[in-house]
């Protein structure tokens, strides 16, 4: 089935850096949404993004919709513990018939 | 608002054991999706339901049923369990197609087969 590229896979910091992950694919898409999954829990939507170019923030996130709509990127600024967890992409081809796909994941480790 | 509600948390069956896994949503959803999460490989999709009386297989929907008799329930079920179903389970919905607030996830259930 389809797939998306995401890296990295895992990622070891200490508290206080900053974070960039990225997603990629060979086909375009509309929609590009980040997850984050808490350890025991599922995916919650952290930002959605529905134009190329765009790029949107929530506290201290902040995602942007690749020009060419294969990528996204986000980024996490001044990480904290709280931080920890799995961060998936998804991306959707179109509206209405299409379903998300995801990535694979980045796993993040924040050290104090 | 409870959103989308899993149960069992947790659960361990015997080879050859069926179970129900439970799914209710109570933001009056019409899409409802079924995925399974495997360490290192993501998400990857069951079943899925447009609506009530409607479902539709997903990318690896062998070993599994579904059942969508009513909008705010989507039970999925395994009939002869394997060590291969040893999974987490996640529970999904979304008001329509459309992804504009993405998919709202239940809690999961981590399900061994031994």
């Amino acid at each position: 089935g389809q797939q998306l590229n995401q890296s990295p896979q895992s990622m070891f910091i200490q508290e206080g850096e900053d974070v960039s992950m990225n997603c990629t694919s060979s086909s375009i898409f509309n929609t590009w949404l980040w997850y984050k999954q808490d350890p025991g829990e599922g995916p919650v939507l952290l930002i959605a993004l529905y134009k190329a170019g765009e790029l949107t923030s929530n506290g201290r996130l902040t995602a942007q919709f690749g020009i060419t709509r294969k990528d996204s990127f986000l980024n996490i600024s001044a990480s904290i513990p709280s931080d920890v967890g799995i961060y998936f992409c998804a991306g959707q081809r179109q509206g209405g018939s299409e379903k998300l796909v995801f990535g694979k994941g980045t796993k993040l480790t924040v050290n104090p | 608002n409870a959103g989308v509600t899993q149960t069992p948390k947790f659960r361990i069956l015997k080879i050859g054991q069926s179970m129900t896994l439970q799914c209710t949503q109570d933001m009056n959803h019409n899409y409802m999706y079924w995925y399974r999460q495997d360490p290192g490989m993501g998400l990857k999709l069951i079943y899925y339901s447009v609506g009530a009386g409607i479902t539709d297989k997903g990318e690896v929907p062998n070993g599994y049923n579904v059942s969508r008799s009513t909008t705010e329930d989507f039970p999925l079920r395994l009939e002869l369990a394997a060590p291969s179903q040893t999974s987490v389970y996640f529970c999904a919905s979304s008001k329509d197609g459309w992804s504009k607030d993405g998919y709202t996830f239940g809690s999961g259930t981590r399900l061994t087969v031994v």
